[in-house]
């Protein structure tokens, strides 16, 4: 079907004020992955789903920032109490499955985030 | 965890010159080396996905080569085109779900 799809696709907010990010990943893939990439970074792993697996965190950068998956499906980061560091493009990928890495990847057009 | 590094940062070519850049990662614990190109306001799209040393692939005038041995990849642009300029990820992964990305090699063709 169709491909990966993000929204918003920019958002300007607030410092101080909560963000949600939405991602509707290609159907029928199990995982689902959260990256970002900062000014003059590279993409920076945040979060990952695999099914009803309990979901990879470790690179959420603080406890600021959470994801949920409902229904093994769409998936919603929320970034509580932003800061201006976290102004950057936040991409969702999603593919078939887990078991080689060698499967490729399928990402979104992004959330262009900026905290003002 | 594969630390993976890309080089150059960013680089300017005239239409119609070829082109390469090098993605490398260390040679132990790897399993695959992932290709993609990010154009502005775009998705990352994939352009390959190489496991085996030695593997070359193309997409029109677009290749890669991959050293596991020695830990790199080869980019190649062949009679770079205005619509060539992106950003050229990489990212390698070593038999998890995990993809380490570089942080990519900005081209920019110019007509």
């Amino acid at each position: 079907g169709a491909g990966v799809s993000q929204s918003p696709s920019n958002k300007v907010t607030e410092k101080g004020k909560d963000v949600e990010l939405r991602c509707d990943p290609i159907s029928g893939h199990t995982a689902l992955y959260w990256y970002r990439q900062s000014l003059g970074q590279g993409l920076e792993f945040l979060i990952y789903f695999q099914g009803n697996s309990a979901p990879d965190k470790s690179g959420l950068p603080s406890d600021r920032f959470s994801a949920e998956r409902t229904g093994g499906s769409v998936s919603t980061l929320t970034i509580q109490r932003t800061q201006q560091e976290d102004s950057a493009v936040y991409l969702c990928a999603s593919s078939w499955g887990t078991q080689t890495s060698g499967n490729t990847i399928y990402f979104g057009e992004g959330s262009w985030l900026t905290v003002v | 965890i594969l630390n993976v590094e890309q080089s150059p940062q960013s680089l300017h070519v005239q239409e119609g010159d070829s082109t390469n850049f090098t993605c490398s990662f260390p040679s132990s614990n790897f399993y695959a080396l992932h290709w993609y190109r990010w154009e502005t306001a775009k998705s990352p799209e994939a352009l390959f996905v190489m496991t085996l040393n030695g593997d070359e692939k193309k997409k029109g005038r677009i290749s890669a080569t991959l050293n596991t041995k020695e830990g790199y990849s080869y980019l190649y642009i062949k009679g770079s085109q205005p619509e060539d300029s992106a950003t050229y990820l990489c990212a390698g992964t070593s038999g998890t779900y995990k993809y380490i990305f570089g942080t990519g090699t900005r081209l920019k063709v110019l007509a």
